[in-house]
């Protein structure tokens, strides 16, 4: 069964500060795909990024990184220079290959104070 | 492109009431998902559709939930009768299929439902 852990329920930080958001998974298969979706107050879902699991390089985006590591099942998100529009509730998520289900974590709430 | 459209965006009715929601996804394509967001929560599928057949309805309440996607175009959900832990955020996802669980799912607005 596959499985999405996001600890981190609320984060505060200040306008031009780092953040990470840590998305730890959970499953059997070794072909899967990982997501990063983001979730304004406006409540549609914006998806942010796909990871296959034969890919482990880092990604860049702007100010936005990703670090996946298959050796401790985690796929985290940082935001460099936080801005007041990166608040949001972020969401990671999970789908196994060959099974459409996506199974999503609980999501981290991020508040950036201006 | 025009992304994914829902209607209504917000509804408040009674509890034992029904209640229908509306979603055509991005054209193209095959694959629509139904989801219920509780505050708080994450995403919770209740239905996916391939073209206009089922794929997964396991998480669906078949006892007061129904959806169907006729033309394998736009789909409907709908809930009678509504109980008070309905209220949540409906949320529709639509994808390519191009299978193999590496779709990306690009999701509406979502309606949110309150039960009162």
């Amino acid at each position: 069964a596959q499985k999405v852990t996001q600890a981190q329920t609320e984060i505060s930080v200040v306008e031009k500060e780092d953040v990470t958001l840590d998305c730890v998974y959970e499953t059997r298969d070794t072909t899967y795909y990982l997501f990063w979706y983001k979730q304004p107050p406006s409540g549609e879902l914006v998806f942010l990024i796909r990871r296959n699991s034969f890919d482990e390089q880092n990604e860049i985006s702007g100010r936005y990184s990703w670090n996946f590591q298959k050796s401790t099942s985690s796929f985290n998100f940082t935001i460099t220079a936080s801005q007041v529009v990166d608040s949001a509730v972020y969401f990671c998520a999970l789908s196994e290959a060959g099974y459409q289900k996506v199974t999503f974590g609980t999501g981290t709430k991020l508040q950036v104070i201006p | 492109e025009a992304g994914v459209a829902q209607s209504p965006r917000y509804k408040i009715i009674e509890k034992r009431q029904s209640v229908a929601f509306w979603c055509n996804p991005i054209s193209g394509h095959a694959t629509l998902y139904w989801y219920q967001q509780i505050l708080g929560q994450g995403p919770k599928l209740l239905i996916q559709f391939q073209n206009n057949g089922v794929v997964d309805d396991s998480q669906l309440p078949k006892d007061r939930f129904s959806a169907e996607r006729l033309k394998g175009v736009d789909s409907t959900l709908k809930i009678q009768p509504a109980k008070l832990e309905d209220s949540a955020v409906y949320l529709c996802a639509s994808s390519l299929a191009t299978g193999g669980g590496a779709d990306t799912q690009y999701f509406g607005p979502g309606t949110r439902l309150t039960v009162l």
